[in-house]
């Protein structure tokens, strides 16, 4: 069973930092991009950040320079490094696989979520 | 970044009911949109992709249509499972972006 697990969430003050991991099994994590994704509380879904298969990584405009996303394909993990941190950060971050490994892909397997919350 | 609206932003409908939700681009997105189901509490999961193709498991009382900007869910007999908010994704960029989503209610 493909499986997506988050970690990592927590409450921070603004300026902070902090490290989501994903741990993905059930299947080959080095073939498939992957993203981050995030809903604030009621509202909707708002796409983070993404890595290819081959590690080439993107990110929306409201974290760039901010965030950073990696991999490590020996672990079948994905990261979010996140700094500066703002209250309109406070989100539920998803981890969600990529349907391929580069090009045009949707997210066909989503984690269960975990809580980012910034406040002062 | 493309934009994505979506209509209505709520929907009230009973069940046996065919239900369409509308989703339009702010420019041509080649047919690269998808269709998530969210329950409360729940994360997203696809129902589907390029369009128009149902993902693996999908009942096939969902069916997607459209093309270059203008795209649409329909549910043709409503069932109790599928009161939930529903969001279209483009992926045609390097920059996914999704609908505000359509809250579908029960009548």
């Amino acid at each position: 069973e493909v499986q997506l697990l988050e970690s990592g969430g927590g409450l921070l003050q603004p300026g902070g930092s902090l490290r989501l991991s994903c741990v993905a099994s059930g299947f080959s994590f080095t073939r498939y991009a992957m993203t981050w994704v995030r809903q604030t509380p009621g509202k909707g879904l708002e796409w983070v950040s993404a890595i290819t298969s081959g590690a080439t990584t993107y990110y929306a405009d409201s974290v760039t320079g901010r965030f950073t996303v990696a991999r490590d394909n020996s672990k079948n993990t994905l990261f979010l490094q996140m700094n500066s941190l703002r209250v309109e950060d406070t989100a539920i971050y998803y981890c969600a696989k990529g349907s391929m490994a580069v090009g045009h892909y949707y997210m066909d397997v989503w984690g269960i979520g975990t809580t980012v919350t910034v406040s002062s | 970044d493309i934009e994505m609206t979506q209509s209505p932003s709520t929907l009230s409908a009973s069940v046996g009911d065919r239900v369409t939700i509308t989703c339009r681009a702010s420019q041509s997105i080649n047919n690269w949109l998808a269709w998530y189901q969210q329950k409360a509490g729940k994360a997203p999961k696809v129902l589907i992709y390029q369009t128009s193709i149902l993902e693996s498991g999908v009942p096939s009382r969902f069916s997607g249509s459209g093309s270059g900007t203008e795209f649409t869910l329909t549910i043709s007999s409503l069932q109790p499972d599928d009161f939930a908010t529903y969001y279209c994704q483009q992926y045609n960029s390097y920059s996914w972006t999704f609908g505000q989503g359509t809250k579908v209610e029960i009548k």
